[in-house]
């Protein structure tokens, strides 16, 4: 089983629907969750981060955690053309001094059509 | 130039070239990342510099060759690369520090790689 696993989509929606990209995880030692986004032609950037389970919000942008199920999702509410990138989901255990070790998804491809 | 720069942005290589990728950050972070992506895969991460000093490499074959002269700079140097190489390769940096949550990464564009 890998340890992090994300649909790849690709997922096209219209301009305004809520969108909802998971990631399932099999390590129960990570305690941190973070989502990037990627434009084309460019790197990953962090969009959000949760600690533990529960829920986070910016804006349009929900991330939420459900460590009992391994699961976690975000979502874009009324989402805009300019949303359209690839969402990775990106997890960390966080112990001792390999706080830097990030393990990912491989991406969900979105694309929010006009 | 602000953040993080990455040259060149697009390199075709053959299996018998040598060619260095550069990444400069300007952000003033002690920390540098080379990582590897690949289509339908993960970011692989290859190798982790700390105040210039290489603090992982992850199990990375010796045909990619990483430097860290500074804080600011990082070089791969890469040759006798095979076909199953090309990907995208992506040089982050962060600040470092023990404490949680994990550092935030902030990466370049990247350099398109292709071997043939």
């Amino acid at each position: 089983q890998k340890e992090v696993e994300q649909d790849p989509g690709p997922l096209s929606v219209p301009e305004g629907a809520i969108v909802s990209l998971n990631c399932t995880y099999s390590n129960s030692a990570f305690q941190y969750f973070m989502w990037y986004r990627q434009y084309s032609r460019k790197g990953p950037e962090l969009l959000m981060y949760t600690y533990s389970s529960g829920n986070k919000e910016d804006g349009r942008f929900t991330a939420q955690v459900d460590k009992s199920s391994k699961y976690i999702s975000l979502f874009i509410r009324d989402s805009q053309p300019s949303d359209s990138a690839t969402y990775l989901c990106a997890m960390s255990a966080a112990s001792g001094g390999s706080n830097y070790k990030l393990t990912f998804g491989k991406g969900t491809l979105l694309t929010v059509n006009p | 130039e602000t953040g993080v720069t990455q040259t060149p942005r697009h390199l075709v290589m053959g299996m018998t070239n040598k060619k260095s990728l550069k990444c400069e950050q300007h952000l003033g972070h002690n920390a540098m990342y080379w990582y590897k992506q690949s289509a339908k895969k993960p970011l692989e991460l290859m190798f982790v510099y700390n105040f210039k000093e290489q603090t992982e490499n992850n199990s990375v074959p010796s045909r990619f060759s990483p430097e860290c002269p500074n804080s600011s700079h990082l070089f791969l140097h890469l040759h006798t690369l095979q076909p199953e190489d090309s990907a995208l390769y992506l040089c982050a940096s962060s600040h470092p520090s023990s404490g949680r949550p994990p550092d935030t990464q902030y990466f370049g564009p990247g350099t398109r790689l292709t071997v043939l």
